[in-house]
């Protein structure tokens, strides 16, 4: 059973990059088929998309938040990362990193999840 | 972009309750819809997909059902742990992948 696991600072500057490492285990990034995906939830917007990753390195951005996103994977190491520039309060959320459903499709559901880790923008 | 617009986005319900939530796409999703189950500190439970299809381990007192641009989730008996917001999602088209903005479902 794969396992999904969220690492990265909690307090981060506005203005400043927010960084996340997703950890994946039981299950080889590289291996698959299937993306990888950064979501994040916050009580007053609820679920959030933030982009998706195929392990051969291939993006995709939600539109509302492309200019500011990267995501990169690191097959060797079976993780893959989220960086967000600019970050304001409004980007204060828990952030999750999922794994698709379905083989070759990015439209999927996420059946697999870390358990999040909330990112605080303050200074 | 589609746009997902859940109802209503707070219930209060008691145990042992029926509860039905609704969801509407702007525009027809055929039956690529998924529901997840949120609690705080908690990752989001996949609960059905396909509209009507329950992911392997959920309750069957959960369904789905639905079809072009309404959807429902049921809860046939609530149980004190399903008291949570419950979220859909389209499969339909991308970028982005969308939710809804949630329903609120608390004991009452």
């Amino acid at each position: 059973q794969v396992q999904l696991q969220e690492s990265g600072p909690g307090l981060v500057q506005p203005s400043e990059t927010l960084s996340l490492t997703c950890s994946v285990s039981g299950d080889s990034i590289r291996g698959g088929d299937y993306s990888w995906a950064w979501i994040r939830h916050t009580p007053g917007r609820g679920l959030q998309w933030i982009g998706s990753i195929w392990a051969g390195g291939s993006t995709y951005y939600n539109p509302a938040l492309e200019s500011r996103v990267t995501m990169s994977v690191d097959s060797s190491k079976n993780q893959f990362s989220l960086r967000m520039n600019s970050v304001t309060a409004a980007d204060t959320a828990v952030y999750f990193c999922a794994k698709a459903a379905w083989r070759l499709t990015l439209i999927c559901p996420f059946p697999f999840w870390g358990p999040g880790i909330l990112v605080t923008v303050s200074s | 972009d589609i746009q997902l617009t859940q109802s209503p986005s707070f219930l209060s319900a008691s145990v042992g309750a029926k509860v039905t939530i609704t969801c509407r796409a702007s525009q027809n999703i055929f039956n690529y819809l998924a529901w997840y189950q949120y609690k705080p500190g908690r990752a989001p439970n996949l609960l059905i997909y396909s509209a009507s299809t329950l992911q392997t381990g959920v309750p069957s007192r959960f369904s789905g059902s639905g079809s072009g641009t309404e959807f429902t989730l049921t809860i046939a008996s609530l149980q004190p742990e399903d008291f949570a917001t419950y979220y859909c999602q389209q499969l339909n088209s991308f970028p982005p992948i969308t939710f809804g903005q949630g329903t609120r479902l608390e004991l009452k």
